[in-house]
């Protein structure tokens, strides 16, 4: 059974930094690409980020290229996004999901960005 | 950046009725790389439909797709009690993954 746990949210200040993470199980995790999805309250889905199985493809939405980086590290069974110089724009609940496109989703980490 | 348009963006129906929703992109989506999603309050989205008409596991048949190039539509049958919530297309063909703004389905 596919599981995904996000970790890693929090408040923040505007400009500082934080690192998301995105434990999976139940499937083999080198096998699939995995996504950032977030969504500000109450408000739609934003598309963040995907890395491929194998890690040699990384793409971004315009409004984090440059400052977010997405990793994964198949050893821990683990997915990450690195977000720096966050701005007040960046809050939001944080999904990762699975598969192309996204069939299985994380219970999301909610992220505040504010003075 | 595709740029996905959702219409309408309320849809007031009874029980049992028939939604048609629809999902407009700004150019020709490659491949018919068209999602649907269904989000309810508190909870992380679902996917309904993938290839713009490939059921997902454990989707019921009363949801289908259908569309290519420009325009995409979800039907909902038959709506159930359940189905109450907001439907979300996403293309995945070119990146950005952009996703529409959403169609909020809610009980007349």
């Amino acid at each position: 059974q596919v599981h995904l746990v996000e970790s890693g949210g929090g408040v923040v200040q505007p400009g500082r930094s934080l690192r998301l993470s995105c434990a999976a199980s139940g499937f083999t995790f080198s096998a699939y690409p995995f996504h950032w999805v977030r969504q500000s309250p109450g408000k739609g889905l934003e598309w963040v980020a995907v890395i491929s199985y194998d890690e040699n493809s990384k793409l971004y939405a315009d409004s984090v290229k440059g400052r977010f980086t997405i990793s994964r590290d198949v050893s821990k069974n683990t997915l990450y996004l690195q977000m720096n110089n966050l701005r007040t724009e960046d809050t939001a609940m944080y999904y990762c999901a699975t598969q192309q496109p996204p069939a299985y989703w994380g219970q999301g980490t909610l992220v505040a960005v504010s003075s | 950046e595709i740029v996905l348009t959702q219409s309408p963006a309320t849809l007031s129906l009874s029980p049992g009725e028939r939604a048609t929703l629809s999902c407009g992109a700004s150019q020709s989506v490659r491949g018919r790389y068209l999602a649907w999603y269904q989000q309810k309050p508190g909870l992380a989205p679902r996917l309904l439909i993938s290839d713009a008409s490939n059921r997902a596991i454990g989707i019921p048949d009363r949801f289908s797709g259908s569309g290519s190039g420009t325009d995409f539509t979800l039907t909902i049958s038959r709506l159930e009690p359940e189905d109450f919530a907001v439907y979300y297309c996403q293309q995945y063909g070119t990146s950005p993954f952009t996703f529409g703004p959403g169609t909020r389905v809610d009980i007349k």
